[in-house]
């Protein structure tokens, strides 16, 4: 079945250093896929999406480029921010028979350091 | 406009306990969703109702859970009796019909299930 591997935290960074967070999927279909992030205290939001092959989701800094060739959607960013500390999940969407569903990675802790 | 909202945010319960937790849609959302995430692992898909109708259960781990959505509102999911696999964190979802397509979630805080 339809699948998302991304890879294990936790991540700690400095303030102002590159980050980038692997995450491949495995999909039978034309998955959209996502990054959704959860701040301490808060339920999962959504970061970025992109919806088909060689889009590029982005937001606050944050970018993913839907690559078919590679099966990926590795999460980057230049420059991060304390307040970029969080758990970062990797996610798909596929169709089936009985609607849409959204399939979850693991998720990756980033600790991010002043 | 109000979010996902769920209740209790956390529960410590008995094994062989019941606990109902209950999430509140956004308004007008007919998709709802219901993912557990144990032990820091993946975010697992329980089911999906569409309006009042379970339109794909098939992530519910076994016949101790109840989930119901009387009148296409709001939702509950039902453990009972209650076993210590089944400590996590439980979120509900939401989505409008529109953007179902593109997956787009809208997530509550979750309810924090701990079964000693």
């Amino acid at each position: 079945g339809d699948s998302v591997t991304q890879m294990e935290g936790p991540v700690t960074l400095s303030e102002e250093a590159f980050l980038t967070i692997n995450c491949t999927y495995t999909a039978t279909g034309y998955p959209s896929l996502f990054w959704y992030v959860q701040y301490p205290g808060e339920g999962l939001q959504l970061l970025l999406k992109a919806t088909k092959a060689d889009d590029k989701g982005s937001n606050k800094g944050f970018e993913a480029t839907y690559r078919k060739e590679t099966t990926s959607f590795h999460l980057e960013k230049g420059s991060v921010q304390v307040s970029d500390s969080a758990v970062y999940f990797c996610a798909l969407s596929a169709g089936n028979t009985g609607g849409f569903k959204t399939i979850f990675g693991a998720g990756t802790r980033l600790f991010v350091k002043a | 406009e109000a979010g996902v909202t769920q209740f209790p945010s956390h529960s410590v319960i008995e094994k062989g306990q019941t606990v109902t937790l209950r999430c509140d849609p956004i308004s007008g959302h007919d998709n709802l969703y219901w993912y557990r995430r144990v032990m820091g692992k993946e975010i697992k898909f329980l089911l999906h109702f569409v309006k009042e109708s379970k339109q794909d259960e098939s992530g519910m781990p076994n016949n101790r859970f109840l989930a119901e959505r009387t009148g296409g509102t709001y939702s509950t999911l039902k453990v009972q009796p209650a076993e210590l696999e089944d400590s996590g964190v439980y979120f509900c979802a939401s989505s409008q019909v529109w953007t179902v397509n593109t997956g787009e979630l809208f997530f509550g805080e979750g309810s924090r299930l701990t079964v000693l």
